[in-house]
């Protein structure tokens, strides 16, 4: 299986700061890697596909990059409402892994 | 818009067996894998396994020897079951458009289960 790890596994900031969150893959992923987030009680909710990809309708704040095995998860100024935490998800082999995510919260 | 939603009991006893049905509304099953996706509470999401519509299936191989999904095309409709379950098995449970072959952007609100006797 593909092991993905995420740091850090939580973080308090600021309204208006500028969040980034690091998820690595065991191996060679590609660009097959999603992004959620998930509020409490909630579903997962798809945020960034293929790596760096806006799903429809979700804010421009966030963004993602990466490749290979290293990427990155950015929320350029955080608002109230991002309050949640975070998963990655490789899609490049079966079984799909997820990282143990990272819970974000208000300073 | 297409909307997913579970249904099962939630509460199964020790070495029975779990079942749950997701229902698709909004949208057919046709052309899409469907995954089912589960989240103990306070912990991280693992994903159980996934059907196409024509019944192909693969099994997270820590699960395989007790999982068995089924689909039911004629009632938008798609199956879990997962047989011996432990008070490890408890969680909340999800169905979703599929995350390998799409997009995974489609999830049921979840089901938790609860293993007791």
């Amino acid at each position: 299986d593909i092991q993905m790890t995420q740091s850090p596994s939580s973080l308090s900031a600021s309204v208006g700061d500028r969040v980034t969150i690091t998820c690595q893959a065991s191996q060679d992923i590609s660009n097959y890697l999603n992004w959620y987030q998930q509020k409490p009680g909630k579903a997962p909710k798809l945020l960034i596909y293929d790596a760096s990809n806006l799903e429809s309708g979700v804010p421009s704040r966030f963004s993602g990059s990466g490749s290979g095995t290293d990427f990155t998860f950015t929320i350029s100024s955080l608002q109230p409402e991002d309050i949640a935490t975070y998963y990655c998800q490789q899609y490049n082999t079966l079984p799909l892994t997820f990282g143990p995510g990272t819970k974000v919260d208000i300073k | 818009q297409v909307q997913l939603q579970e249904s099962g009991p939630g509460l199964v006893k020790p070495s029975e067996t779990l079942s749950l049905t997701c229902t698709v509304s909004g949208g057919s099953l046709s052309n899409y894998y469907w995954s089912w996706i589960r989240q103990p509470a306070g912990k991280g999401l693992e994903w159980i396994g996934h059907i196409s519509t024509t019944g192909t299936t693969n099994y997270n191989p820590s699960l395989r020897n007790r999982v068995t999904m089924s689909v039911g095309t004629s009632k938008n409709q798609f199956s879990l079951r997962l047989s011996s379950v432990t008070a490890a098995d408890t969680a909340t449970y999800y169905c979703a458009r599929d995350m390998f072959y799409s997009k995974g952007d489609c999830w049921g609100q979840g089901s938790l289960v609860s293993v007791s006797s």
